[in-house]
This record gives C-alpha cells, structure tokens and sequence, in this order.
C-alpha cells in the first residue's frame, strides 16, 4: 500500500478555515483519496474522497496536486465539532475496499 | 436508518478465552470490513466479507475468523485471546461496486485480562 504523510497535530480557532496536508509521494495512478475523522469515542466518519479534480461537499473541500503527491483537506469554517483526528487515506481502485490507516492528524479547534 | 449497529458495546474477557462480537450494516449494504484500533493509533484492517466470504484479509493471523449472515449481518470471532487483543474493534459497511464512502459503528471495546 502507498503511504501516506500528515502532521502529528494542528490547532486552528473556531470560525477560521483549516487546509489539512497530506503528502503521498508514491501514488499509483489507479489510487483513490480517501479522508476520514474519527471524533472521540465514535468510529471514523467519512469526509471526502478524490481521484485526480478537486472535489467538494457539505463537509469539506479536497484539492489535490496537479502530480497527485500531495492533497489538503480543506474546512471552510471551523467549528467545535470539528475537533478529531483526520486521516488521510490511499485506496487502491477496482474491488479492494481496505482502508489502511496511518494515526492522522489530531486537529484542535480553539473558541 | 440506525446505520451500522454493533454489540456489545463492551466487553472484558481473561486470556485464552474466546469471543465473538456481532455487526449489522447499514440498511442495504452488502460489504462489510473489521478493524482492529489499538489505542493510540489508527485502524487497521482486519478482513472483509460480501457475498458470505472473506474477499480480502489484512495482517492477522488464523485466531481471527469471521462469518457473514445470508442478511449481511456479520460476526468476528477472536480465539486464544492474548493480552495484546486488547482493543476497540471496528465494522464498516458499504455497498459493492464504484469507490466511495464506508460507514463506520461505534465500535466494541474488548478489554482481555
């Protein structure tokens, strides 16, 4: 599986945008981005998930690097709720559902 | 839509017991992973099953069996337990077919003595 590389940790304050980095150096073309948060004492939440164009939903942003080695995950505005672990995940296309998680990238959200 | 159910939410078993933890996907998923989350780190794959067999298998060894139910409910049987089991355990389900979102139960904390 390629990995992937995400600061230990990130603090940013409530109201603000957050641009999460993600950096995936050895991605096969054929590898989907995957972000998932994972909120204390809850299973992970999916957020967003790209292929090569940036993507957007009620949740978050995704822009992703014209070489696909890197990606940010992006929050418009912050809010308490927010407050998670946030990873960043490779997944290989066609029938391989496995999600292989790295320990993410815990984000502190200040009122 | 109760989304992905699991149970019991905890449990405390000794060494060398064995246990089974139960999972019910999504209403109208037919895919289902497990996970094992340590504390402290991130999930890691345990198996997945569609169509009542195991379609892909992570790191772990032959202690780990699974079941998947004609209604696509699932089971993850844990035998021998070692100290090292301790963990929160984690299902997933998703529909077959093109990449997108899993979703995630609450888990089931197992805590081996």
């Amino acid at each position: 599986d390629a990995k992937t590389t995400q600061p230990n940790s990130m603090e940013s304050n409530e109201e603000e945008p957050v641009h999460l980095p993600c950096n995936h150096s050895t991605i096969s073309g054929t590898d989907y981005i995957h972000w998932y948060r994972q909120l204390p004492s809850q299973g992970p939440e999916y957020v967003i998930h790209g292929l090569t164009s940036n993507v957007n939903n009620r949740m978050a942003s995704l822009a992703i690097a014209e070489d696909r080695k890197s990606s940010t995950l992006i929050l418009h505005r912050a809010t308490l709720r927010d407050a998670a672990v946030y990873y960043c995940i490779l997944r290989r296309g066609g029938s391989n559902y496995k999600l292989t998680f790295g320990k993410g990238t815990l984000l502190t959200v200040n009122p | 839509d109760a989304g992905v159910t699991q149970s019991p939410t905890h449990l405390i078993k000794t060494r060398g017991q064995q246990v089974t933890l139960r999972c019910s996907p999504k209403s109208g998923h037919d895919t289902v992973s497990w996970y094992q989350q340590a504390l402290g780190q991130g999930p890691q794959f345990i198996f997945q099953y569609y169509e009542e067999e195991e379609r892909q298998r992570g790191n772990f060894p032959d202690r780990f069996s699974g079941h998947q139910f004609p209604n696509y409910s699932s089971e993850l049987n844990v035998n021998a337990l070692l100290l090292g089991d301790s963990a929160l355990y984690l299902c997933a389900s998703r529909i077959q077919g093109p990449p997108g979102e899993q979703f995630f139960g609450p888990g089931t904390r197992l805590t081996v003595l």
